[in-house]
Order: structure tokens, then C-alpha cells, then sequence
């Protein structure tokens, strides 16, 4: 079983700077399989990317996705207020769908 | 638009079965491509994926949780349901169902807004 594992586990920044949060995989992963969700407290998660790096309908091109491999990464260009969140890597792979523990975006 | 929502009882005692429902509106379990899928989060925790089914019926089951559950889909009634057996207090958590868009991309982008289970006596 592939384990995603996210860091850091707590990003404290400003409205207004780059977050740039990591996914990475105990082994080599397709990125086609690789999504980032979202999630506000209360709220069911979001999707944000899928395919590592085709965002999903409506979402605004501040946020961002690149890898391959083993790592991966979701870039916030500039934060909102909005943004502050915590934000998850999933993965999926031989029927099975992994995800990471997430990483909380917390204004500084 | 497609929208999800759950729904069963908020309380299941120990050892008893949870069952949940999850209504599908604005669409159709049986239009394809799409992995409806049952997923949970302990209270302040990550999110763990429970299951799936496919319009055709075909399931495949987190392997931790394989020999308890069960979903299947009633695609004249446009829901999927979820029964876990023998349940604990580990079991209690928020309980999401979600729309995977399937192959070649994988990813859930219909939610629903969660309902909360608590396993108490």
C-alpha cells in the first residue's frame, strides 16, 4: 500500500504570500492518479487538482500542481482569506484510494 | 448539477450495524463512468476512504474495513447505501459521500455535506 505523507504538517503564512505545500509518495506513483482537495472547517473536503496538475472546475488559477514520482506539490500563488485551510494529497492506485494527513494553511 | 446527500441514523449502540444512505439528485447513478464512493473522518483527524461502487454494481472495499462493509446501489431509486457491521466507537466519525470522476483521472469532485455517526450505548 502506498503511503502519501504531506509536510509540513502546519504552514503558517500571510494573505497575500506563496504556499507551497508537498506530497510524498513511499513509492513511484502515476500522476494521473494524484488529486489535492481542500477542506474548510465544517465542510466536506473540495476538490482542487486531479491528474497532479489540471485544476478542477472553477478553481482559481492561483492554486497549482506539478510533480511526478514520488513528489508532488500544490502552490497557493498568492493567498487569499479564503485559502486558509487544510489542504490533502490523495492518491489512487490498484483500486485503492490513499490519503495523505494533511496540511493545515493557518494565517500568520 | 449533481448533489449528493446522506442521510441514517446519527447514533448506532456497539456490536449493531451502521446504515446510511446517500441520495443522488440532479443526475444518474446509471449514466457511467463515475465511482460512487463512501468515505469517513474520525473527529479532528484525515480522511479515510471506505468503498466504492460502480453504476454496474461491481465494489471494491478498503481492506481494513473489507470484511465489515457493504454498499450497494439502487439506481432506480438514485441512492447508494453503506452497512458496516459490528461496529465500535472507533467507527465513529463524519461520513461522506462522493463522486469519483474514475478513469483516465481519478478525483471526487461531487461531495456531500457529511453526516455525523456516533457509536455509544
Amino acid at each position: 500500500e502506498i503511503v502519501l505523507t504531506q509536510s509540513p504538517g502546519t504552514l503558517s503564512l500571510s494573505p497575500g504570500e506563496r504556499a507551497t505545500l508537498s506530497c510524498r509518495a513511499s513509492q513511484s506513483v502515476s500522476s494521473t492518479y494524484l488529486a489535492w482537495y481542500q477542506q474548510k472547517p465544517g465542510q466536506p473536503p473540495s476538490l482542487l487538482i486531479y491528474g497532479a496538475s489540471s485544476r478542477a472546475t472553477g478553481i482559481p488559477d492561483r492554486f497549482s500542481g506539478s510533480g511526478s514520482g514520488t513528489d508532488f506539490t500544490l502552490t497557493i500563488s498568492r493567498l487569499e482569506p479564503e485559502d486558509f485551510a487544510v489542504y490533502y494529497c490523495q492518491h489512487y492506485g490498484s483500486s485503492l484510494w490513499t490519503f495523505g494527513q494533511g496540511t493545515k494553511v493557518e494565517v500568520k | 448539477q449533481v448533489q449528493l446527500q446522506e442521510s441514517g441514523p446519527g447514533l448506532v449502540k456497539p456490536s449493531q450495524t451502521l446504515s446510511l444512505t446517500c441520495t443522488v439528485s440532479g443526475g444518474s447513478i446509471s449514466s457511467g463512468g463515475y465511482y460512487w464512493t463512501w468515505l469517513r473522518q474520525h473527529p479532528g483527524k484525515g480522511l479515510e476512504w471506505i468503498g466504492y461502487i460502480y453504476y454496474s454494481g461491481s465494489t471494491y472495499y478498503n481492506p481494513s474495513l473489507k470484511s465489515r462493509v457493504t454498499i450497494s446501489v439502487d439506481t432506480s431509486k438514485t441512492e447508494f447505501s453503506l452497512r458496516l457491521t459490528s461496529v465500535t466507537a472507533a467507527d465513529t466519525a463524519v461520513y461522506y459521500c462522493a463522486r469519483d470522476l474514475g478513469s483516465p483521472y481519478f478525483g471526487m469532485d461531487v461531495w456531500g455535506q457529511g453526516t455525523t455517526v456516533t457509536v455509544s450505548s
